[in-house]
């Protein structure tokens, strides 16, 4: 079974504070995603990587940044924490990209005071 | 513009009974169409994966059906269960694009009542 991890599950942080969120992955899959997923908005995507050291910026990338120093982990950065970035953070990977089938972690469900 | 619009918003049902969402989207060039389960405060997990040559699949009580002409998607819950109580997300892949072209749905919440 593909098992995808996230570091928290809950984490509360300071406005301006700087934060991580990590995701790992154990099948050696190709492609890694992260999202935010917000009350009537649905899942919108943030930053994704399709190799090591790669990145894409997706549809809200603002105030994010990525990391993929490794191919099974992949980092979202929150430069500088505000309340509007509290929200539930989920990644996700796939193998290949013809079918393109994400298998999610548990998410992260942060908040910023 | 792609898009995914799921009916109903949200859903009460009675334990043991059947229940139908639906999913109407206007993706192209389409790949797939998959199903989503999502207990609260839990990550999507795959329920169904459909390319454009399959029209209907099944996953025990779960089963899926595609009609690519009219661009619609359904997913039957047979007999429900209380632990079917969650939110289930219809998601469209388009052909070629970018890694992230997948366009979700805001999804249908199901509560199953005793």
């Amino acid at each position: 079974d593909v098992k995808v991890t996230q570091s928290s599950r809950y984490l509360v942080k300071r406005t301006g504070e700087k934060v991580f969120l990590e995701c790992v992955q154990d099948m050696d899959h190709e492609n890694m995603f992260w999202y935010r997923q917000d009350p009537g908005l649905g899942l919108r995507l943030i930053y994704f990587s399709y190799d090591v050291k790669m990145k894409e910026k997706g549809d809200i990338p603002e105030g994010y940044s990525v990391s993929r120093e490794k191919k099974e982990r992949f980092s979202l950065i929150l430069e500088s924490a505000s309340t509007n970035q509290t929200s539930m953070y989920l990644c996700a990977s796939s193998r290949d990209r013809v079918t393109n089938e994400q298998f999610f972690g548990p998410g992260t469900r942060l908040t910023v005071l | 513009k792609n898009q995914v619009e799921q009916s109903p918003q949200s859903l009460i049902i009675l334990e043991g009974k059947n229940c139908t969402l639906q999913c109407n989207y206007t993706v192209s060039p389409f790949s797939n169409l998959r199903w989503y389960k999502q207990d609260t405060g839990r990550g999507p997990v795959s329920l169904t994966i459909m390319t454009f040559s399959e029209n209907t699949k099944s996953n025990g009580r779960y089963t899926a059906t595609l009609d690519a002409d009219t661009k619609q998607s359904s997913l039957h819950i047979t007999a429900s269960q209380l632990s079917d109580s969650a939110s289930y997300i219809c998601v469209v892949s388009a052909k070629g694009g970018s890694q992230g072209n997948l366009i979700f749905g805001k999804g249908t919440k199901l509560s199953v009542k005793p």
